[in-house]
């Protein structure tokens, strides 16, 4: 199975601030990665799939890059909505995998 | 506009059945692999299972395998997820998921006696 590991756990941010999220697969999966955030109670939400391509509507201050192992989510400007858990995923090959989730929370 | 809806969530006892239903439109369903992820209260996301486009071909995770089957109607835009034998650990949110358009709200099973 491919682990994905997801650093950090936890974020303290301000409204405004650069924050960068990182993933590092156990082995090379190209591309083929997604992130998505999740509020509380609610289902997550993809915000990007092979690792850089934004899905429709989201916000352009998320943007995403790697290839290969090592794979970023970043935010350029915190916004009131963006705080709320964010997770990577890996789609290379089954069993899909995610990373352990960033608490991104308010400073 | 992309709409995914699971059903069939609820309360069982250990060693119990369910039948989880999840319609999804706005896309063409049955062009794509449709996938079953789950989230215990508290915890992340866990992959369950996934079925190819046409229904032919499904693979799961070990901690269902032979216990859980997935299948898909794509004349309905259905897809489904039949669990049997269920502990007390299966307890989460199931969200029916195209890892292309987008998840569904979840839907929760409580395994408990």
């Amino acid at each position: 199975d491919i682990q994905m590991t997801q650093s950090p756990s936890s974020l303290s941010a301000s409204v405004g601030d650069r924050v960068t999220i990182t993933c590092r697969a156990s082995q090379s999966i190209g591309s083929s990665v997604s992130w998505y955030q999740q509020k509380p109670g609610k289902a997550p939400k993809l915000l990007m799939r092979l690792a850089s391509r934004l899905q429709t509507g989201v916000p352009s201050r998320f943007s995403g890059s790697g290839s290969g192992t090592d794979f970023s989510l970043t935010i350029s400007s915190l916004q009131p909505e963006d705080f709320a858990t964010y997770y990577c995923q890996q789609t290379d090959s089954t069993p899909i995998t995610f990373g352990q989730g960033t608490r991104l929370d308010i400073k | 506009e992309v709409q995914v809806v699971e059903s069939g969530g609820g309360l069982v006892q250990p060693g119990g059945s369910l039948r989880l239903s999840c319609v999804a439109s706005g896309f063409t369903f049955s062009s794509y692999h449709m996938n079953w992820v789950r989230q215990a209260p508290g915890k992340g996301l866990a992959w369950v299972s996934r079925v190819n486009s046409d229904g032919s071909s499904a693979t799961y995770a070990d901690f269902v395998k032979g216990r859980f089957t997935v299948s898909r109607d794509n004349a309905k835009n259905t897809l489904y997820l039949q669990m049997n034998s269920l502990s007390v650990e299966d307890t989460a949110v199931y969200f029916c998921a195209s890892m292309v358009y987008g998840w569904g709200q979840g839907t929760l099973v409580t395994v408990s006696s």
